[in-house]
């Protein structure tokens, strides 16, 4: 496709369950970004990759949270032993080259609920 | 205090009307980005900047690097427009972005 995708567009899921968050960047971007935004937010820094490298994983909340990208193009973000504070939209965007001169292209978003 | 402020908050606005929107940081930047965000949570870069002004269609950029200030106007508003727009500055050569909270516009017609 021609622009970021991210799948599941919504879901819910129980208080403990794991989850798993995909992103497919547009193809030949460099730079994958995971973002987290909590209602009424503005999207605040998970993670960052540069090709499959995980270059910044400060903004992870915590251990339960893990991303990779393996081959350098598809991104999976997963939270494991999910509380009901991980509730938010988690985004996507990927950028073609490394540095901070190019826009960024988001995605949809991936809405989670923890019940 | 957060380092990107953005104002209003909320904006309601009729028809036709000339919107702003304003940002706010409060670091040294090398970029600003104006987003837009609909309903269902997709975003859209509109601008980046970093001196001066950009205009695309019905949409004007500017930002005063020396007051850490930037502005986003919408001549003519229309419905579509409704839409909450976000402010998210770059420091230096960082890949991250610092976003503000968002100012949600409502445009009745």
């Amino acid at each position: 496709g021609a622009g970021v995708s991210q799948s599941p567009r919504y879901k819910v899921a129980k208080r403990g369950q794991d989850v798993a968050l995909r992103c497919d960047p547009i193809s030949g971007h460099v730079s994958l970004f995971w973002y987290q935004q909590a209602l009424g937010q503005g999207p605040e820094f998970l993670t960052y990759f540069q090709n499959e490298a995980q270059l910044d994983k400060s903004g992870l909340p915590s251990d339960r949270f893990f991303a990779e990208r393996p081959e350098g193009s598809v991104s999976t973000l997963k939270i494991q032993r999910t509380q009901q504070e991980d509730s938010a939209v988690y985004l996507c965007a990927s950028s073609y080259r490394v540095e901070g001169t190019q826009p960024q292209h988001f995605g949809d978003g991936t809405r989670l609920s923890i019940l | 205090k957060n380092e990107v402020e953005q104002s209003p908050q909320n904006l309601t606005a009729q028809e036709g009307e000339f919107i702003t929107i304003n940002c706010s940081y409060s670091v040294g930047i090398s970029a600003l980005h104006w987003l837009q965000q609909h309903p269902g949570g997709g975003i859209v870069s509109l601008f980046m900047l970093s001196s001066g002004k950009k205009k695309h269609g019905r949409l004007i950029a500017t930002i005063n690097i020396q007051e850490k200030h930037s502005s986003l106007h919408i001549t003519a508003s229309h419905p579509r427009d409704s839409a909450v727009y976000i402010c998210a500055v770059r420091r230096g050569s960082n890949y991250k972005l610092t976003f503000g909270k968002g100012t949600l516009l409502t445009v009745n017609p």
